[in-house]
């Protein structure tokens, strides 16, 4: 079975600090990993995604996150961040073998100015 | 722009009654999926189709069932509706077959208030 777990449902970050929203995945097989990002009001929206290529993944907005086997983990960062970032964010995962994604319970991100 | 529609985008109706929720996936995807997210209860997979049949069900209430048609839209119905009915209701489509690492498209969502 495949489950995503998020720590912290809510993070705060000072304007051009630096983000970082953390996602841990069980999977038994290799998985495939997904960071979504919900603004107000809006559906999801596809940050960036992990397909078994590279482990270290750049997305839109200049996020990225680090596909980590050993640690099972698969982290969202963003080295600035901007006020236009405040949303919601979910990590997602998926294998070759599954009919759906599994969704985390989603990190609020607060920016401060 | 997610190319995903869905309508109606507001539903207020009261309780024990029958909505409808109409998605449409963006052209040529053949999987569609259904989610429900509530303050308390986070984003619910719900069910999923390819290709107008049902590939996975996830925690959908007897209350609700869904289809999808052979132009590929697809329709979620509610029913008996009660007050904890009420959350907002995500279409999402994507290409692939289930097993794919294809993304899903999100659309904007229906938000449903039961009173």
């Amino acid at each position: 079975a495949q489950s995503v777990t998020q720590l912290g449902s809510h993070v705060s970050v000072s304007e051009g600090a630096l983000v970082l929203l953390r996602c841990n995945y069980s999977s038994s097989v290799p998985p495939y990993l997904f960071w979504y990002v919900q603004y107000p009001n809006q559906g999801l929206q596809l940050l960036l995604k992990y397909t078994s290529a590279a482990t270290l993944v750049k997305g839109i907005n200049g996020f990225e996150a680090e596909f980590k086997k050993s640690e099972t983990s698969f982290h969202l960062t963003k080295p600035s961040a901007h006020m236009s970032d405040a949303a919601e964010y979910f990590c997602a995962v998926r294998t070759n073998t599954g009919n759906q994604s599994y969704f985390g319970t989603g990190t609020s991100l607060t920016v401060i100015p | 722009d997610s190319g995903v529609t869905q309508t109606p985008k507001h539903l207020i109706t009261a309780t024990g009654q029958r909505v409808t929720l109409r998605c449409s996936p963006r052209s040529g995807d053949l999987s569609v999926y259904w989610y429900q997210q509530s303050l308390d209860q986070g984003l619910q997979f719900l069910i999923q189709y390819y290709n107008g049949e049902e590939r996975a069900k996830g925690n959908i209430l007897e209350r609700f069932s869904a289809q999808q048609f052979p132009d590929l839209h697809s329709e979620l119905n509610l029913s008996s509706l009660e007050l904890g009915d009420s959350a907002l209701y995500f279409c999402a489509s994507s290409p692939g077959p289930p097993g794919s690492y294809n993304e899903q498209f999100f659309g904007p969502g229906t938000r449903l208030t039961v009173l």
